[in-house]
C-alpha cells in the first residue's frame, strides 16, 4: 500500500509566522504534489516536483515555497502567513505516468490567526 | 491551459435513482481524465481513469471527445455513495493534475 504521510494534521499559526509542512511517502514516486482545498473552490495545485530538487509551479503558487531535497520529502514553505492562507492542504505523490494514480495524504488543516 | 468544469456543487439523489454527476474539460489535446472521491473522514482516492475503462462501485464514466465531457453514472444509487466527487485531467505526457471544483452527492435513504 501506498502511504503518503503528512506530519502535521492540525496547525494554528499567527499572521506573519513562517509555517512548514512536511509530507512524505514511500513508494519511490518520482512526482509529488501541494494542493490547497477549499469549499466551492476544489482542489488547486499549489507546486508540484517530478525529481528531486525540481520543481514547477502551479496554479497559485504566490505566498508559497517548496522544497525537495531527497526524493521521498517535499515540503511546503510559507514565508509569512496570512489569513487568507487559512486552508486544507494535500499532499500527494505519482508515479511517473501522466495515467497514473495520484495517492493523497490525510491533509493539514491549517488555521492563520 | 486546462481546464475542468463540475457545475453542479451539491446533487442530492434517491437511493435506488439513477446518477449521473457532470464534468466537462477544456484542453486541445489528448487528456487521460480521472474521478475521483472523498468519503466523510478519509483520504482523496482515485475511483476511476479513462484509460482504464473500468466499472467502480458500479460507477462508470465514458469521455465524449466532441462534447468534451467525462460524466459520471451509476445505475442505482446507494447510500454508501454519499461523498464529495471531483474531476480531473492530466495533458498528455505531462504528470500536472488539474482537479475541478468538486460536487457533493447525497444520497436520501
Amino acid at each position: 500500500d501506498v502511504k503518503v504521510t503528512q506530519s502535521s494534521r492540525y496547525l494554528v499559526k499567527r499572521t506573519g509566522e513562517k509555517v512548514f509542512l512536511e509530507c512524505v511517502q514511500d513508494m519511490d514516486h518520482e512526482n509529488m504534489f501541494w494542493y490547497r482545498q477549499d469549499p466551492g473552490l476544489g482542489l488547486r495545485l499549489i507546486y508540484f516536483s517530478y525529481d528531486v530538487k525540481m520543481k514547477e509551479k502551479g496554479d497559485i503558487p504566490e505566498g508559497y515555497s517548496v522544497s525537495r531535497e531527497k526524493k521521498e520529502r517535499f515540503s511546503l514553505i510559507l514565508e509569512s502567513a496570512s489569513t487568507n492562507q487559512t486552508s486544507m492542504y494535500l499532499c500527494a505523490s505519482r508515479g511517473d505516468s501522466y495515467t497514473g494514480e495520484l495517492f493523497f495524504g490525510e491533509g493539514s488543516r491549517l488555521t492563520v490567526l | 491551459a486546462q481546464r475542468v468544469t463540475q457545475p453542479e456543487k451539491l446533487l442530492s439523489v434517491f437511493k435506488g435513482a439513477p446518477v449521473e454527476l457532470k464534468c466537462n474539460y477544456s484542453y486541445s489535446g489528448s487528456p487521460e481524465l480521472f474521478w475521483y472521491v472523498q468519503y466523510s473522514r478519509q483520504r482523496l482516492q482515485l475511483l476511476l481513469r479513462h484509460i482504464s475503462r473500468e466499472s467502480i462501485k458500479g460507477f462508470t464514466a465514458d469521455l465524449n471527445k466532441g462534447e468534451t465531457s467525462f460524466h459520471l453514472k451509476k445505475p442505482f444509487a446507494q447510500e454508501e455513495d454519499s461523498a464529495m466527487y471531483y474531476c480531473a485531467l492530466s495533458p498528455f505526457g505531462n504528470e500536472k493534475l488539474t482537479f475541478g471544483t468538486g460536487t457533493r452527492l447525497t444520497i436520501i435513504p
